[in-house]
């Protein structure tokens, strides 16, 4: 199983700092079958990336994926009040499975 | 619109059995693969199951073989998840999720439904 290990556990930022947020996989994720999930607290998880950089249907351009083979960022150029939320990677490569989350708090 | 509904959750004694159930609208719901997904309270989300549109194709994380069952009625638009033998860490809030294209990654979401095991 490849376990998926987000860093930092929490992220304490401003309205307008840049957020970079890690996803690092414990072997090569096949085809960068990686995405992100942004999940507001008493929400479902939104799909925001797939394919570790296509951004999901209506999703800012300030939020955008890089990254390949183990090694993941979710990066959100200027933060906005309603982008303070956990954030989940997820690689569908082999299995499926999640990361423990990041949240970015302000 | 896609819209996905999960109801059947509630409270549950252990060793109980549940039966989730998820309806679809808004999509050709035949076309995708399905999936079930569960969140313990303050915890991160868990990956359960996999379900291939004609219903013959099935995954399960390896911790949820044997006790949890997933079905689906495509005439329904409905999407199912039998959990038996209830224990109190199975208490969560599970999420149907839709997949796009394959068993790949959550396109759609649903709100979730609780699952409380207590006795």
């Amino acid at each position: 199983e490849i376990v998926l290990t987000q860093s930092p556990g929490t992220l304490s930022l401003s309205p307008g700092e840049r957020a970079t947020l890690s996803c690092r996989a414990s072997q090569s994720v096949n085809s960068n079958y990686l995405a992100w999930y942004q999940q507001i607290p008493g929400q479902a998880p939104r799909l925001l990336i797939s394919g570790a950089s296509s951004r999901a249907t209506g999703v800012p351009d300030r939020f955008s994926g890089s990254g390949s083979e183990s090694d993941f960022t979710l990066t959100i150029s200027r933060l906005e009040p309603e982008d303070f939320a956990v954030y989940y990677c997820q690689q569908y490569g082999s299995s499926w499975t999640f990361g423990q989350g990041t949240k970015l708090e302000i | 619109q896609v819209q996905l509904v999960e109801s059947g959750g509630g409270l549950v004694k252990p060793e109980g059995s549940l039966r989730l159930s998820c309806a679809a609208s808004g999509f050709t719901f035949r076309d995708h693969y399905m999936s079930w997904i569960r969140q313990p309270p303050g915890k991160g989300l868990e990956w359960v199951s996999f379900i291939g549109g004609n219903g013959r194709t099935k995954y399960y994380a390896d911790s949820f073989k044997g006790r949890f069952t997933i079905s689906r009625d495509n005439a329904k638009n409905s999407l199912y998840l039998q959990v038996n033998s209830l224990r109190a860490e199975d208490t969560a809030v599970y999420y149907c999720a839709r997949s796009r294209g394959g068993p790949y990654y959550f396109d759609y979401w649903g709100q979730g439904t609780l699952v409380t095991v207590s006795s």
